[in-house]
């Protein structure tokens, strides 16, 4: 089992729906979390992250995380096509100490207008 | 600002070819991890550089190696390239070696094709 699952996709949607983009996490050490969006052919950008459980919100986009669960989410309000990338969560615990962050395959968005 | 700069943008290589890979962080970082990206998949951490010193390693063999020079840019050398090499290289800097998941930033990466 890999430490992060991630369904790589495609999901597509139009214009305004309502995107949710989920993670499966199998270390319970892991106490930051993190959303990359990446476009095609550029590095990945940092969206949002988390330090343990909650919620966090940043304009359309808001990011859960269920600890006891080991599952965290990535919702997108009134997407739009210049939404559509790949989006990869990724995770670190206290103890790494360190920028190896690990991540999941990402899942490949395409909104259509 | 400048961010995190990397080079060359594009290269192929032949199986048993060796090849250095550039990076120059984000001004104020002096923190360097290399990161590798195959297709379809998520960034693999390689190493991290602080210090000029490798400080931490992810799962991969010894012919993955780096340096980081005085000014905070870093190389990233992968000898006897394996067919599995072809990839994104990344390159990601932080202000510091500790985890801080809100400042580590990528570059634009460097696609390397081995044939």
């Amino acid at each position: 089992q890999k430490e992060v699952e991630q369904d790589p996709g495609p999901l597509s949607v139009p214009e305004g729906a309502i995107v949710s983009l989920n993670c499966t996490y199998s270390n319970s050490a892991f106490q930051y979390f993190m959303w990359y969006r990446q476009y095609s052919r550029k590095g990945p950008e940092l969206l949002m992250y988390t330090y343990s459980s909650g919620n966090k919100e940043d304009g359309r986009f808001t990011a859960q995380v269920d600890k006891s669960s080991k599952y965290i989410s990535l919702f997108i309000r009134d997407s739009q096509p210049s939404d559509s990338a790949t989006y990869l969560c990724a995770m670190s615990d206290l103890n790494q100490a360190g920028t190896a962050l690990i991540f999941g395959k990402g899942t490949t968005l395409s909104v259509s207008s | 600002d400048a961010g995190v700069t990397q080079s060359p943008t594009h290269l192929i290589k032949t199986r048993g070819q060796q090849v250095t890979l550039r990076c120059s962080p984000k001004s104020g970082h002096d923190t360097v991890s290399w990161y590798q990206q195959a297709l379809g998949q998520g960034p693999q951490f390689i190493f991290q550089y602080y210090e000029e010193e490798e400080r931490q390693r992810g799962n991969f063999p010894d012919r993955f190696s780096g340096h980081q020079f005085p000014n905070y840019s870093s190389e990233l050398n992968v000898n006897a390239l394996l067919l599995g090499d072809s990839a994104l290289y990344l390159c990601a800097s932080t202000p510091g070696p500790g985890v801080l998941a809100g400042e580590l930033f990528f570059g634009e990466g460097s696609r390397l094709t081995v044939l």
